[in-house]
């Protein structure tokens, strides 16, 4: 079983939807959870962060923590053309004074948004 | 553009052969990691240096190895190639060292460098 688990869909949306991205995961040491984006033939970029229980907004993306039931989630309100795009979840380790270089990746959603 | 450059970004050989891919970190950074990314196994976290010295390991096959040299450039070695080595490799680089979301330690990824072998 993999530390985290994301659903690779493709996932199709019509422009102006709200979209819901989604992970699991499975190891209690995580406290840093990011989402990626990436582009088509592009590297990841960090699109959002958090590091506690809650939510986070950020203009029409809002990042959630649920680190009870280890699950964290990327809303894109207002979804444009330009969001489509493999979102990646990402979360790192944080261990007594110091962290750890790993990022831990879900597999990636692709997301298109049409028109 | 992430400031992190790599080279080549395409590169075809063949099974049995070894190359080399190359990353220059942004200007400053100290630290560089590795991941390969394939369509079964996603992004997938290989090896970190900092400042010249490892510092993290993933799940590095033993036929591949890395480096960073003094002007902070790394150059990961792949060998005895295989099919299943196929595979886009990124490089990040970030000012310190560990893997939270600060803006000292966000990881930026390079376009990467795609590998197929035949």
């Amino acid at each position: 079983q993999k530390e985290v688990e994301q659903d690779p869909g493709p996932l199709s949306v019509p422009e102006g939807a709200i979209v819901s991205l989604n992970c699991t995961y499975s190891n209690s040491a995580f406290q840093y959870f990011m989402w990626y984006r990436q582009y088509s033939r592009k590297g990841p970029e960090l699109l959002m962060y958090t590091y506690s229980s809650g939510n986070k907004e950020d203009g029409r993306f809002t990042a959630q923590v649920d680190k009870s039931s280890k699950y964290i989630s990327l809303f894109i309100r207002d979804s444009q053309p330009s969001d489509s795009a493999t979102y990646l979840c990402a979360m790192s380790v944080w261990a007594g004074g110091t962290s750890y270089g790993k990022l831990t990746f879900g597999q990636g959603t692709i997301l298109t948004v049409h028109p | 553009d992430s400031g992190v450059t790599q080279t080549p970004k395409h590169l075809i050989t063949a099974t049995g052969q070894r190359v080399t891919l190359r990353c220059s970190p942004r200007s400053g950074d100290l630290s560089v990691y590795w991941y390969q990314q394939s369509l079964d196994q996603g992004l997938q976290f290989l090896i970190q240096y900092y400042n010249g010295e490892e510092r993290a390991k993933g799940n590095i096959l033993e036929r591949f190895s890395a480096q960073q040299f003094p002007d902070l450039h790394s150059e990961l070695n792949l060998s005895s190639l295989e099919l299943g080595d196929s595979a886009l490799y990124f490089c990040a680089s970030s000012s310190l060292a560990g893997a939270t979301p600060t803006p000292q330690e966000t990881q930026y990824f390079g376009p990467g460098t795609r590998l197929l072998v035949l």
